[in-house]
């Protein structure tokens, strides 16, 4: 059963708009949250993470918003750049009482940031 | 972060042969993980290697099929025994950071098909 969706498959944003990319999870003890970013033929590359008692992060470009009652979190990248164009995933964590480094991943969003 | 060398990069086997992917840290760390992804699916933790100890096998994963060396603190491998075209995936090495390991860096993993 998935418990982290990122409903989206693909995105595609002209360059200097804003990317929003979202997911949505089940599971509610999940406390810690984060977000990837994959190039083709390398292996994901982390961008930013939230953690529950927060809801929202902001590092640049990338910000990231956590809504607990919807059980919803997003990431918007302010402007998109074509550097940006990537597969991004979605990942989430149980801390507590949990097993150290299992991350629940969504399947990947695949954004294209057009010139 | 973490430098994190993993090799072969990809490869391709036959039906039935066995294959060890090697994963180097460029630092000492008590634990670390592998995840595997399979086409068009979300990134899934196979086991968590400690140095010192048996591995520990998520639900799914065997060892006879996946063993998992872990000799040093800054090395491990995973072999994946007696190959079907259901293996072919992205297998991928981590190591966390933080008090919890709860933030993740990946290498750049191995793309593996079987025929």
């Amino acid at each position: 059963d998935q418990q982290v969706k990122q409903n989206s498959p693909s995105l595609s944003v002209q360059e200097g708009r804003i990317s929003i990319l979202n997911c949505d999870y089940t599971n509610s003890m999940f406390d810690y949250f984060l977000w990837y970013k994959k190039y083709p033929a390398e292996g994901p590359t982390f961008l930013i993470s939230i953690s529950s008692i927060k809801d929202k992060n902001e590092d640049g470009r990338f910000t990231v918003f956590l809504n607990k009652s919807a059980k919803h979190l997003s990431l918007h990248i302010v402007p998109s750049q074509p550097g940006d164009s990537a597969v991004y995933f979605c990942a989430a964590s149980a801390n507590r009482g949990s097993t150290l480094g299992r991350l629940y991943f969504g399947r990947g969003t695949q954004l294209t940031v057009w010139p | 972060s973490a430098v994190i060398s993993q090799k072969p990069s990809r490869d391709i086997c036959q039906r039935g042969t066995s294959l060890t992917i090697q994963c180097q840290v460029d630092s000492q760390v008590t634990m670390m993980f592998w995840y595997r992804q399979q086409p068009g699916q979300s990134l899934t933790l196979i086991a968590t290697a400690n140095q010192g100890s048996e591995a520990t096998y998520e639900s799914g994963f065997v060892i006879d099929k996946f063993p998992i060396s872990r000799p040093n603190l800054t090395f491990s491998t995973l072999t994946v025994s007696n190959m079907s075209p259901e293996d072919s995936s992205i297998y991928l090495c981590s190591v966390g950071r933080g008090s919890l390991n709860e933030k993740l860096f990946f290498g750049s993993g191995t793309q593996l098909s079987v025929l």
